[in-house]
């Protein structure tokens, strides 16, 4: 079975402009959430989708936006972007049970720089 | 709120020395669950082990072990007879029932030296 893939692998971008990431779980998973890692702050949940609803958000600004197409897929955008933004996104999959806690595979991570 | 607290930043051993990687959470919940997770030099997450709150027994999968006490809040990490290839970062996580939000620990550094 194919891994969590995510493109793309790597991202330069200037201060202001905004940028999609995009994450295919693996196949048969419905929820897929991402995370920021930074040196500074470590790893942070961004928000998680689960059957194109967004089930769960982290404490991020507004700029920070994602969706769930109806294949599983997502999409992650980040608006307007700042310095402090360069960062590891990672994205995982999971089965997507309805009310439990499933484990989370991560895919490589796109890493943005943003100059 | 929930916390994850990874006090050894960074641990250096030497080759078939045994090690144990600390992992101490916070949480008023009582239904949750634990993993670990390695990362290597790529970048990639790879997942370890997950534990929900219930099953405190002690976990063994060839040269890694777990051990989760309840008691102390701890979910402690054991390689037995490391090997250079255990160098990466681990990390600790924990989630809450009912939802796949993963908080994280700082993370731990693992050099092992051949």
């Amino acid at each position: 079975k194919a891994g969590v893939t995510q493109t793309p692998r790597y991202l330069i971008k200037t201060r202001g402009q905004q940028v999609t990431l995009s994450c295919s779980p693996i196949s048969g998973h419905r929820s897929v959430s991402w995370y920021q890692q930074t040196p500074g702050q470590g790893l942070q949940f961004l928000f998680e989708y689960f059957s194109e609803t967004q089930r769960n958000k982290g404490n991020f600004p507004g700029r920070f936006s994602g969706r769930q197409f109806s294949n599983s897929r997502s999409e992650m955008n980040v608006s307007t972007l700042e310095l402090g933004d360069s960062a590891l996104y990672l994205c995982a999959s999971s089965l997507g049970t309805s009310s439990s806690t499933d484990t989370q595979y991560f895919g490589p991570g796109t890493r943005l720089t943003v100059l | 709120a929930q916390k994850v607290t990874q006090a050894q930043t960074e641990i250096s051993v030497v080759e078939k020395e045994d090690v144990t990687l600390d992992c101490v959470y916070e949480t008023r919940d009582t239904t949750y669950y634990l993993f670990w997770y390695k990362q290597p030099p790529s970048g990639e997450l790879v997942f370890l082990i997950r534990r929900n709150s219930f099953d405190e027994q002690n976990e063994i999968s060839g040269r890694y072990s777990w051990n989760f006490q309840k008691s102390t809040s701890s979910f402690n990490f054991t390689i037995t007879a490391s090997q250079v290839v255990d160098s990466a970062v681990y990390f600790c996580a924990l989630s809450e029932a009912n939802g796949n939000k993963l908080v994280f620990g700082a993370g731990t550094i693992l050099r092992v030296k051949s």
